[in-house]
């Protein structure tokens, strides 16, 4: 079975463009949630979509956004990027969406803001 | 304001040697995971406890669940070059809706030398 893929692995923005990063999920699995991982904050969560909705949502900025396709992948859009904004950014699918199943990470997307 | 607490935050030892590792917290958690990530790779989980009181062992790693549930511990036997990694504790605390918002550890970065 495919684990959870990321595209592109690394990327390299200016402050004040936008980015868009993929995930495409476990085949079977419906939960995709995104988080962003940097020395000195750790892991944040970001939101949740299942099944095209978005579930839950962090403390973050409307700058942060997402969606959810019908065939469960998912993409993360931040706007304005800010020199604050570089960071390994992962995402997780799960199959159900609750806490007690397991979540599977991918690789993670390194974007780097200069 | 980190809601879970880990500790120690660095940790390098020899082959061979025990060592625990902490997660805190004032809040009561619904359920606690542990994870371990190693260099470019995303978090993969090791176990999730969800009662108060809880042991769960996998081989040598030994994991504990505080009897009021706010806190956790990871236990490993006889530690061994493959257990170096980023160890991360992981809540799920209970939102609006019945959804959750999953909070994370800051980690802690575990060393082990031949």
């Amino acid at each position: 079975k495919a684990g959870v893929t990321q595209t592109p692995r690394y990327l390299i923005k200016t402050r004040g463009q936008q980015v868009t990063l993929s995930c495409s999920p476990i085949s079977g699995h419906r939960s995709v949630s995104w988080y962003q991982q940097t020395p000195g904050q750790g892991l944040q969560f970001l939101f949740e979509y299942f099944s095209e909705t978005q579930r839950n949502k962090g403390n973050f900025p409307g700058r942060f956004s997402g969606r959810q396709f019908s065939n469960s992948r998912s993409e993360m859009n931040v706007s304005t990027l800010e020199l604050g904004d570089s960071a390994l950014y992962l995402c997780a699918s799960a199959r159900l969406a609750n806490p007690y199943n397991e979540q599977f990470f991918g690789p993670g997307t390194r974007l780097t803001v200069l | 304001t980190q809601l879970l607490e880990q500790s120690p935050q660095f940790l390098s030892i020899q082959e061979g040697e025990n060592l625990t590792v902490y997660c805190n917290s004032s809040s009561v958690f619904s359920s606690l995971q542990w994870y371990r990530q190693e260099p470019g790779e995303g978090p993969v989980l090791l176990v999730t406890v969800v009662t108060g009181g809880e042991v769960k062992k996998l081989k040598r790693l030994t994991f504990q669940f505080g009897d009021a549930r706010k806190d956790s511990s990871l236990h490993i036997t006889a530690a061994q070059p493959g257990d170096t990694g980023l160890y991360l504790c992981a809540g799920a605390q209970g939102a609006s809706g019945g959804s959750y918002i999953p909070t994370f550890g800051r980690g802690t970065s575990l060393i082990v030398h031949p």
